[in-house]
C-alpha cells in the first residue's frame, strides 16, 4: 500500500524564522514521483515541485528548498526566512505505479508578523 | 490564459438534489480528475479520465457520476446518493494520465440546505 504521512498538524512561526515541513512516504514502487502543493486560504491547490525516485538531488528555488533521502523515505520542505504570505496548508503526495496521487494529511503553516 | 476554471464558486444542493458541478480545462491536457476535500484532511480522489470518453472510478466514487464527452470538460454530478456530500470539490488535469504533474482549479464549495 502507498501512504503518505505528514505528522506536523499545525506549525505556528515568527516572520524571518526558518521552517521544515516533513513528508515521509511508504511505497514497494521503484519508480515514483513526490510533490509538494501549497493550498492557501483561497483554497486552490498550487504546484510547487516535484522529484522522481531517481534523483535524490536537493532543490532550491529561492526560499524553498526540498531534502529527498530514499533511505528514510523522506521528502522534507524547508522555508527560510518566512514570510506572512507563506501561511497556507502544505500537502506532500506521492504517485507510484498506479498512476493515482496519494495526498498527505497536509500541514497547516501560520507565519505571525 | 491557459488553466483549469471551476464553477460555481460555491453550491447549496437541497435534499434529493442532483447537482452538477463544472471543470473546464483549456491545457489540451488529456487526463482529468475529480477530488473531495474535508476540513483537516488531505484530498480523496473521486473519477479520473486518462483520455476523453473514458472515465474510471477512483476511491470514492459512490455517489458521483461524471462524464468526459469533450477533452476540455469533465463534469461531476453529485446525486441524492451521497449523503455527506458537504466538502470542497477540486478539479485538476494532467498532460497524460501516469507520472505528470497535477494542476489544480480554484475549487467548488458544495453545501447542502
Amino acid at each position: 500500500a502507498q501512504k503518505v504521512t505528514q505528522a506536523q498538524t499545525e506549525i505556528s512561526v515568527v516572520e524571518k524564522e526558518d521552517v521544515t515541513l516533513d513528508c515521509v512516504y511508504e511505497t514497494r514502487d521503484t519508480t515514483y514521483y513526490l510533490f509538494w502543493y501549497k493550498q492557501p486560504p483561497s483554497g486552490e491547490l498550487v504546484f510547487l515541485i516535484r522529484r522522481n525516485s531517481f534523483d535524490e538531488q536537493n532543490e532550491i528555488s529561492g526560499r524553498y528548498s526540498w531534502n529527498f533521502q530514499k533511505s528514510t523515505s523522506s521528502f522534507n520542505f524547508t522555508i527560510t526566512a518566512s514570510q506572512v504570505v507563506d501561511s497556507a496548508v502544505y500537502f506532500c503526495a506521492l504517485r507510484g505505479n498506479t498512476g493515482k496521487l496519494i495526498f498527505g494529511q497536509g500541514t497547516t503553516l501560520q507565519v505571525k508578523p | 490564459d491557459g488553466g483549469i476554471t471551476q464553477s460555481p464558486k460555491y453550491l447549496f444542493r437541497k435534499e434529493g438534489q442532483n447537482v452538477t458541478l463544472s471543470c473546464e480545462q483549456n491545457l489540451n491536457h488529456d487526463a482529468m480528475y475529480w477530488y473531495r476535500q474535508d476540513p483537516g484532511q488531505g484530498l480523496r480522489l473521486i473519477y479520473y479520465s486518462q483520455i476523453v470518453n473514458d472515465f474510471q472510478k477512483g476511491d470514492i466514487a459512490e455517489g458521483y457520476s461524471v462524464s468526459r464527452e469533450k477533452k476540455e470538460s469533465f463534469p461531476l454530478t453529485v446525486t441524492s446518493a451521497q449523503k455527506n456530500p458537504t466538502a470542497f470539490y477540486l478539479c485538476a488535469s494532467s498532460i497524460e494520465w501516469l507520472g505528470e504533474t497535477q494542476y489544480f482549479g480554484p475549487g467548488t464549495r458544495l453545501l447542502v440546505l
